[in-house]
């Protein structure tokens, strides 16, 4: 299974403020997805990282609010911007790898005051 | 709108039981589905996954789809306190998505 990381590991943010997340996999994949998981709740897919091209975001989550980059098969970025409390989750990055199997990073703790 | 459904829990069972975990799922067209481990601040881990109907062992695992009833289970033999987690169902719809839709988790306690 590919290896992967992702920086920063947690965080505590100001309201108003925005914060990079960083997905990096140890092999190109094709699929790579950002995930929230708000406290106490199940995973929540944000979208799709599509490489060389816009993001695919799910309904309920706008590009504006979570910019989105891949410019290769191995990283990517989400960007949680202009934060508020209810932002406050574990943003987590998976892959793909065979067609049955998708992994997940360790995942990034964010809280904001 | 695609639902995937789980008993919340907790769930307790002694160790060296069966822990018997459930999940439904709304979308018929649902092509492949996966069970996944939480550990209190980790993140979820593959466990399983399953597309055909019927049982499919791993060690102490076993998964169970039924796709007449929407219906799929994970099977925990010789449960031990290190299996204690939380377990997610996740499902994905048609043969060209790679998208996942998870259920709430069930929270597993297995008492020494």
């Amino acid at each position: 299974s590919a290896v992967i990381s992702q920086k920063p590991s947690r965080d505590i943010c100001q309201r108003g403020t925005s914060l990079t997340i960083q997905c990096q996999v140890d092999s190109q994949v094709t699929m790579m997805f950002w995930y929230r998981q708000q406290p106490g709740q199940s995973l929540t897919l944000i979208a799709t990282a599509n490489q060389g091209s816009e993001a695919t975001y799910e309904s309920g989550f706008v590009i504006d609010k979570f910019p989105i980059s891949r410019p290769n098969l191995t990283f990517s970025t989400l960007t949680v911007s202009n934060m508020s409390p209810e932002d406050s989750s574990i943003y987590l990055c998976s892959v793909t790898g065979s067609p049955y199997e998708q992994y997940f990073g360790p995942g990034t703790r964010l809280t904001v005051t | 709108q695609k639902e995937v459904e789980q008993n919340s829990g907790p769930l307790s069972v002694p160790e060296g039981a069966i822990a018997s975990l459930n999940c439904t799922y709304s979308d018929r067209g649902s092509q492949s589905f996966f069970w996944y481990r939480q550990y209190s601040g980790k993140s979820p881990e593959l466990i399983m996954f399953i597309y055909s109907n019927g049982d499919k062992e791993d060690g102490r695992f076993t998964a169970q789809l039924n796709k007449a009833s929407q219906y799929v289970s994970l099977l925990i033999r010789d449960s031990q306190p290190s299996d204690s987690a939380t377990y997610l169902c996740a499902v994905r719809t048609g043969a060209g998505s790679y998208q996942l839709t998870f259920g709430k988790g069930t929270k597993l306690s297995v008492i020494p």
